[in-house]
């Protein structure tokens, strides 16, 4: 079981759509990440935020909107998708290492995804 | 760019046979965690590696990283099947991000 929840676990949408993945975590954790994942490839990180702010854009397309309203919630704005856009979407929160003098404070913990279809 | 190579790709093994995979990044890394995603599943958390030269077991698992903090190997004895999934490692930099390797996919054959 995870403690990062994410929602919807499945969308199907049109490439004129407008649509949002949600993720919700209590652990306290100040940074959290959205990656993109294709079949049979690894996370690829798209965002981080640390401390509600954005930290980490990694040259994403501007069709994919982040926000981080507080601590606790990360969204995912989507508009314009392309097919190719289809994959699961991870949510996934830690401590920020910097916060830990062990370096022990990014374990990633991940939520169970949102699997995105884009037609 | 973000180099962290893990190999091998795939790996098939009979059961009770053991598997290795291995990391290997360009950079030195601050440390290094590995996670399992079953077919379906979310990556799930394993264990992190911290120190230079570390070894860590969890049961039939064993994680170890270099002495130059640049590679890692996740070593399993005697593979049962619900070993089954894919396994990655990801390395952390230290502006924050984790990247991860290509992952290693696991088949056990009865």
């Amino acid at each position: 079981d995870t403690e990062v929840t994410q929602t919807p676990k499945h969308l199907v949408m049109g490439m004129t759509n407008k649509k949002s993945l949600k993720c919700e975590q209590h652990m306290g954790h100040r940074a959290m990440y959205w990656y993109k994942q294709k079949a049979k490839k690894p996370p690829e990180l798209m965002f981080v935020y640390s401390y509600e702010k954005l930290s980490i854009n990694e040259s994403v397309p501007s069709r994919f909107s982040p926000e981080c309203p507080n601590s606790s919630l990360l969204n995912l704005h989507l508009h314009a998708l392309q097919p190719e856009d289809s994959a699961l979407y991870l949510c996934a929160s830690s401590h920020r290492h910097r916060d830990r003098l062990d370096k022990s404070g990014n374990t990633i913990y991940f939520g169970e995804g949102s699997w995105l279809t884009v037609v | 760019g973000q180099q962290v190579m893990q190999i091998p790709q795939y790996q098939h093994v009979q059961e009770g046979e053991d598997f290795t995979t291995y990391c290997n990044s360009s950079t030195t890394l601050s440390n290094i965690q590995w996670y399992k995603q079953r077919p379906g599943g979310h990556p799930v958390f394993l264990i992190q590696l911290v120190k230079s030269g570390e070894v860590k077991k969890q049961k039939r698992l064993t994680f170890q990283f270099g002495e130059a903090k640049k590679n890692s190997s996740l070593h399993i004895t005697a593979t049962q099947t619900t070993d089954v999934g894919t396994y990655f490692c990801a390395g952390l930099r230290r502006n924050d991000k984790i990247i991860f390797g290509k992952g290693t996919r696991l088949h056990i054959l009865p």
